[in-house]
């Protein structure tokens, strides 16, 4: 089955500064990357995706890449700001509605 | 934060009992799904199932129990085979392909003692 590898565990930064989140996979059936933000009590939610048949993906302040040769994939946020503390997964599923989730980061955002 | 609701919120069992975590979607969903959410380890996959009357186990199905008789409900079955149940247990649905966004409920804390 899947396995997904998602690094730092923790990852402290200054407001402002840019955060990158990093994440390997080894299925290489996997077509489809969804990142998801769980903010403190809250459920988690989707903020960025990406398919394999692209490499990258912008959204305002976050922008997602994808190495489909090297089965690794990042999350990066720039300027970042106090709201955006919190845990995000990132998450790999070769299609037939499973997905498997990496073990989270935890940002925080120090202004 | 509607759509998808899991009640309760949190729920108290004593060892050896099972106890059934309830999640139910207006969201006219065929998918659902069950996650396991434990301190570093991520979401972790109990069960799934596509479409009614159907489901598949997860990573973690063992001590887990799962039916689907309605499209709208996926409730889920803490049987006392289950040698850790303390856990926070998230229930979620996904729209149809290619994408299969993933909405969560808010969760049930479930303490085990």
């Amino acid at each position: 089955g899947e396995n997904v590898e998602q690094h730092p565990s923790t990852l402290s930064v200054q407001e402002g500064d840019s955060a990158v989140i990093k994440c390997t996979y080894s299925d290489s059936a996997s077509n489809y990357f969804p990142w998801y933000k769980q903010e403190l009590g809250k459920r988690p939610q989707l903020i960025i995706d990406i398919r394999s048949n692209v490499g990258e993906k912008k959204d305002q302040r976050i922008a997602v890449t994808l190495n489909k040769t090297a089965k690794h994939f990042s999350l990066h946020i720039t300027e970042t700001q106090p709201e955006d503390s919190a845990v995000y997964f990132c998450a790999a599923s070769p299609g037939y509605q499973k997905v498997t989730f990496g073990i989270g980061t935890k940002l925080q955002v120090i202004p | 934060d509607g759509g998808i609701t899991q009640s309760p919120k949190y729920l108290f069992r004593k060892e050896g009992q099972n106890v059934t975590l309830s999640c139910e979607q207006n969201l006219n969903h065929d998918a659902m799904y069950w996650y396991r959410q434990d301190p570093g380890q991520g979401l972790r996959l109990i069960y799934y199932s596509q479409i009614v009357n159907d489901f598949q186990k997860g990573d973690i199905a063992e001590g887990y129990s799962v039916s689907r008789e309605k499209k709208e409900s996926f409730p889920l079955t803490v049987t006392s085979a289950q040698k850790n149940p303390t856990a926070f247990y998230l229930c979620a649905s996904s729209t149809p392909g290619p994408n299969y966004e993933q909405y969560f409920g808010p969760g049930t804390r479930l303490t085990v003692t």
